[in-house]
Order: structure tokens, then sequence, then C-alpha cells
């Protein structure tokens, strides 16, 4: 399957402070990439759709301004949280499908475990 | 109803047992299916996919769908402790055009007991 990487793979930050996450597709090109956000012992809910040279689509309830979504080139997305706050403190995980496979499987990169103290 | 139900569990099975994992999706024309393993504090794994009506084996794996039903199942045979993990279930839904997102089930816990 495809690889996904991301990074940090754990962080924490101070209340009011701006934290970014790079999310990069290893073995393929990635038109479209995924933000999805897990708490504990809930299933994953996606955040935002990211695309490659233009704006991300963010889902209902979900801040643009607050989750800044940058995917500037066709392996890299990242996933800004600004001036945050603990209750932002989860698990962000991102994912990419690979457009070449003609397949609809997304993968799923290591995640990102965030603390906002 | 909820877009995609599994039965939260916990599931538990003796090893070397097959578990049997199960879950339900309300959009009719929903096309791929999948199953992803999660263990604790990691990021989902995809153990596989499934796209039409049957059966689809891959080792000890086997995802059965049934489109008519709106179901689609995970057999686990000779299931291993290092199987205790949690399995979730997700289903491409249409967002009308050819948009799609990818909705998850809240998991299955399963444990194999040694």
């Amino acid at each position: 399957g495809a690889v996904v990487s991301q990074h940090p793979s754990r962080v924490i930050c101070k209340s009011g402070t701006s934290v970014k996450i790079e999310c990069r597709s290893l073995d393929f090109q990635a038109t479209t990439m995924f933000w999805y956000r897990q708490f504990p012992k809930q299933s994953l809910m996606l955040m935002a759709t990211s695309n490659e040279g233009s704006k991300a689509t963010y889902e209902q309830g979900v801040e643009k301004d607050k989750f800044l979504i940058n995917h500037a080139s066709l392996t890299l997305s990242t996933l800004t949280v600004t001036s945050a706050h603990p209750e932002d403190s989860s698990f962000y995980i991102c994912s990419a499908r690979d457009p070449t496979s003609g397949r609809w499987e997304q993968y799923f990169g290591p995640g990102t475990r965030l603390t906002v103290t | 109803q909820k877009e995609v139900e599994q039965n939260s569990g916990p599931l538990s099975v003796p090893e070397g047992a097959i578990a049997s994992l199960n879950c339900t999706y309300s959009d009719r024309g929903s096309q791929s299916f999948f199953w992803y393993r999660q263990y604790s504090g990691k990021s989902p794994e995809l153990i596989m996919f499934i796209y039409s009506n049957g059966d689809k084996e891959d080792g000890r794996f086997t995802a059965q769908l049934n489109k008519a039903s709106q179901y689609v199942s995970l057999l686990i045979r000779d299931s291993q402790p290092s199987d205790s993990a949690t399995y979730l279930c997700a289903v491409n839904m249409r967002r009308g055009g050819s948009n799609y997102k990818l909705t998850f089930g809240k998991g299955t816990l399963l444990t194999v007991n040694p």
C-alpha cells in the first residue's frame, strides 16, 4: 500500500500558540489529502479535504480560520492549528489516496498527538 | 439512522477461533467498503477493501459484502492475540456529484485471549 508520513508525532504547546503538522505522501503524488481528528474512545471525524493548488474543503462545524490547511505540492499538505486551546487537544491524522491506482483506498499517516496546556 | 453502524463490543474470542465483525450502512448507493485495524494509540491501518458483492479473502481475513442488505462483515480465522485491536468499518458515501466521503463506524474492540 501507499506510504504516508506525518510530523511531528507528538507535540505539546501552550494555550494561544500555533502548531503546524506536516503530512507527506512518500511513494506517490497525492492531489487530494484528508485531515481527520480523533478524540479518545471515539471514531475518526473528517475535518477537511486538502486539494493541491486550491482551497481546502472544510466539513460542517470546522472553523477554517482556526485550522489552516495548505496543500503546496503533490506530496505535502500542512495543517496549522492557530491559537490552540485545551479543547483542541486530540489525535490528528492525515490520509491520502493514490489517484493513479483508480481505486478508493485511503492510507493513513501515523498521526500527531496534540496536547494544549 | 447512523450512517455506519458497528457493534462496539467488546468482542472476546479464544486464540485460534474465528472472530466475526459486522457493519451496516445507510447509503444504498455506496460502492466501496473498507476495514481498518487500529491499535491503541496508533493510526488506522487498512487491512481489507471490497467493492463487489460476495466474499474477498486475503490470508486469514475474509470480507463479505451484501449490498442488498447494506451489510459488510469481516471474518478473522485462526485469531491471534496480536489481532486484539479496534476494527473500524468505513464506507465511501456519496455527497453529490462525484464527491464521496469516507465515513467511519465507531469501531468494534476485539480481544483475543491466549
